[in-house]
């Protein structure tokens, strides 16, 4: 079974719009990390936000929300007020176990398109 | 500064080639990585050191050899290159503890073998 699911390939939204990028994981362990990642054309990856399994609260980062709903196994991304400069690739990925040595698992990825 | 340095960006070369590829950090993290990027975008991981010692290591063909000389220093060098390497390779690093940072990437290396 996939670790982490991404099922959008492409998405479209228009500027100043709100947009949810979704992602569902699977995992039996307890503790874990779910990371959002945006990689531009330019090519770099880009941390964005990041929710522990044991967060009580939905992170935050400025523009970008993560919706985590434990028992559904989602972490979807959800940006606000969308800007030309978020057309991007965006990477839901899941850490199993607590420590950043445990090995990352990336999603195939959402492409976003934001129009002017 | 650059946190995660690679070079090359770009590696254009034949079959049957080898070639290595750099990577340094410079944020004192413990422990580094070695991504691979197919032309779909999944990215898989391939290696991860430690402090200088290997820790993860994927199923990945034995023409791949990392080398960690020190924690800064993470390299990859591949052995009779085959069409099928081809690929955006990123180094990445972290702290080996508990972070909310993830990982630090570099900003990878286009190979393409002809």
């Amino acid at each position: 079974a996939q670790k982490i699911t991404q099922t959008q390939p492409g998405m479209f939204v228009q500027e100043k719009e709100a947009v949810t990028l979704d992602c569902t994981y699977d995992t039996s362990d307890p503790s874990y990390g779910l990371f959002w990642y945006k990689q531009p054309s330019s090519g770099e990856m880009i941390f964005l936000i990041y929710q522990g399994s044991y967060d009580q609260q939905n992170a935050t980062e400025g523009r970008y929300s993560l919706n985590f709903q434990k028992a559904r196994k989602s972490a979807n991304l959800v940006i606000s007020a969308s800007q030309l400069g978020d057309s991007a690739m965006y990477f839901c990925a899941m850490r199993e176990g607590a420590y950043n040595f445990n090995k990352f698992y990336f999603g195939s990825g959402t492409k976003l398109n934001v129009k002017p | 500064d650059t946190a995660v340095s690679q070079t090359p960006k770009y590696l254009v070369t034949q079959m049957g080639n080898d070639k290595s590829i750099k990577c340094e950090q410079n944020l004192g993290h413990d422990t580094m990585y070695w991504y691979k990027q197919d032309s779909k975008k999944f990215l898989k991981i391939m290696f991860s050191y430690n402090n200088k010692e290997l820790i993860i290591n994927e199923t990945v063909p034995n023409r791949f050899s990392p080398k960690s000389p020190d924690k800064a220093h993470l390299n990859l060098h591949i052995n009779s290159l085959e069409l099928g390497d081809s690929a955006v390779y990123f180094c990445a690093s972290s702290q080996a503890g508990w972070s909310n940072y993830g990982y630090t990437f570099g900003s990878g290396t286009r190979l393409t073998v002809v």
